[in-house]
């Protein structure tokens, strides 16, 4: 079956640590991106990748980075420097800019 | 302002009740509508997605866009237990940033 993995499903950082959360697409999607979801927030764009080796920062990259090696492979770090990293984490992918976006199923990040 | 607003409810209504979630957005540029629902603990799925005024039919979901009065509406008839959720809406002008709404929980009691 087509779609989107996202790993792990739960995830705890300590204090100073940087975590990685996987996302993977077997869509053959061109474009990728993160959000992150907060209560009575809404969606949020963190980083959004459009071809391999290319990425954009979104409305609220301070503290992630991603990388696009390949093309299926989305991966988000929360680093060390994002002070409130509690959330819901959701990767998506689509075949490009106007085109619906395909979500996976999330991390939960919390706080140890 | 937001760029999308969305009525957070929650909102109950008795099975087989028709549903009305509704949306506002600011920005006439905004070409493409859809709307999502997400069940706790699971990523928006994609429900409709719409380009530019008028309706769009699914089954039971109906989606509105009315640009003159940037409302954006999905109906859906002949409500189910299994429609309880949160939907979105979401919009975009055609790049990639995607605007969504905070989200309205509906549940549906059998």
């Amino acid at each position: 079956d087509g779609g989107i993995t996202q790993s792990p499903k739960y995830l705890f950082r300590k204090e100073g640590q940087n975590v990685t959360l996987s996302c993977e697409q077997n869509l053959n999607h061109d474009a990728m991106y993160w959000y992150r979801q907060d209560p009575g927030q809404g969606l949020r764009l963190i980083y959004y990748s459009q071809i391999v080796n290319d990425f954009q920062k979104g409305d609220i990259a301070e503290g992630y980075s991603v990388s696009r090696e390949k093309k299926e492979s989305f991966p988000l770090t929360v680093t060390s420097a994002q002070k409130n990293p509690t959330a819901f984490y959701l990767c998506a992918s689509s075949t490009g800019p106007g085109q619906p976006q395909h979500f996976g199923d999330g991390t939960r990040l919390s706080i140890l | 302002q937001k760029e999308v607003e969305q009525d957070p409810g929650p909102l109950s209504v008795p099975e087989g009740a028709i549903v009305s979630l509704n949306c506002t957005y600011s920005n006439s540029a905004f070409q493409y509508f859809m709307w999502y629902r997400q069940y706790s603990r699971k990523g928006p799925e994609l429900l409709m997605y719409t380009y530019s005024s008028g309706n769009k039919e699914d089954g039971r979901f109906t989606a509105q866009v009315d640009k003159s009065s940037k409302y954006i509406s999905l109906f859906i008839r002949d409500s189910q237990p299994s429609d309880s959720a949160t939907y979105l809406c979401a919009t975009q002008t055609g790049a990639n940033n995607l605007f969504f709404g905070t989200g309205t929980r509906l549940t549906v009691i059998p």
